[in-house]
């Protein structure tokens, strides 16, 4: 079984466009995160949620808004899609609260915003 | 911005072992040495992880050095599958505010 599982793998979508991605553990972690991997294929933090509450918000647009409907979950939703946020977006889990330490990674969704 | 420097590239032929070397000069006391990789269009991968002794897993070993200001991450048999970016990244275990900073990492190609 996948341990932490991303859907959809793919999404193509216009601009203006609202966009969700669901994002699944079942390490039994309490933490989970969502990064962003641009062109350039810099890995950065996005979010972080520990047992369905934020930790941290990195300076993202508030058009990026994560719901954690329990602590296996943490889904992205994406209002008003630009062109700048087409990405792969990963989704991560970890035992052990905070930002650091082991990380578990989804396969990813590669957004394409045209 | 990443707390360490890796080389951009590196070749290693099939069966040899890897040496990929990481500099952390600033590295603090509670500071772990963590590395990942991440193969061609897929998430990272966790390898392993080390603070001041050396550390071997079932994927690889971690070299420390003595003074902690840099480390060597080795793959005993590299095979084909071992192609991917490596990334050395220095973090604390735990803690609100301290993030995975994952820098450009060192392109690890396995030749046949």
């Amino acid at each position: 079984d996948t341990a932490v599982s991303q859907t959809p793998k793919y999404l193509v979508t216009q601009m203006g466009n609202d966009k969700s991605i669901k994002c699944e553990q079942n390490l039994g972690h309490d933490t989970m995160y969502w990064y962003k991997q641009d062109s350039k294929k810099f890995l950065k933090i996005m979010f972080s949620y520990n047992n369905k509450e934020l930790i941290i918000n990195e300076t993202v647009p508030n058009r990026f808004s994560p719901k954690s409907p329990d602590k296996a979950h943490l889904n992205l939703h994406i209002n008003s899609l630009e062109l700048g946020d087409s990405a792969v977006y990963f989704c991560a889990s970890s035992p052990e609260p905070g930002l650091g330490g082991t990380q578990y990674f989804g396969p990813g969704t590669r957004l394409l915003v045209l | 911005d990443a707390k360490t420097t890796q080389p951009p590239s590196m070749d290693c032929a099939e069966g040899r072992a890897a040496n990929l070397p990481c500099n952390h000069s600033t590295i603090s006391g509670n500071e772990y040495v963590y590395w990942y990789r991440q193969i061609h269009s897929q998430g990272p991968q966790y390898i392993i992880h080390g603070l001041k002794n050396n550390e071997t897993n079932e994927m690889a070993s971690l070299i420390i050095t003595e003074d902690r200001k840099s480390s060597t991450l080795i793959l005993p048999h590299a095979t084909l599958r071992d192609t991917a970016v490596y990334y050395c990244i220095v973090t604390l275990l735990r803690g609100s505010n301290y993030k995975l900073t994952f820098g450009k990492g060192t392109l690890l190609t396995v030749n046949p």
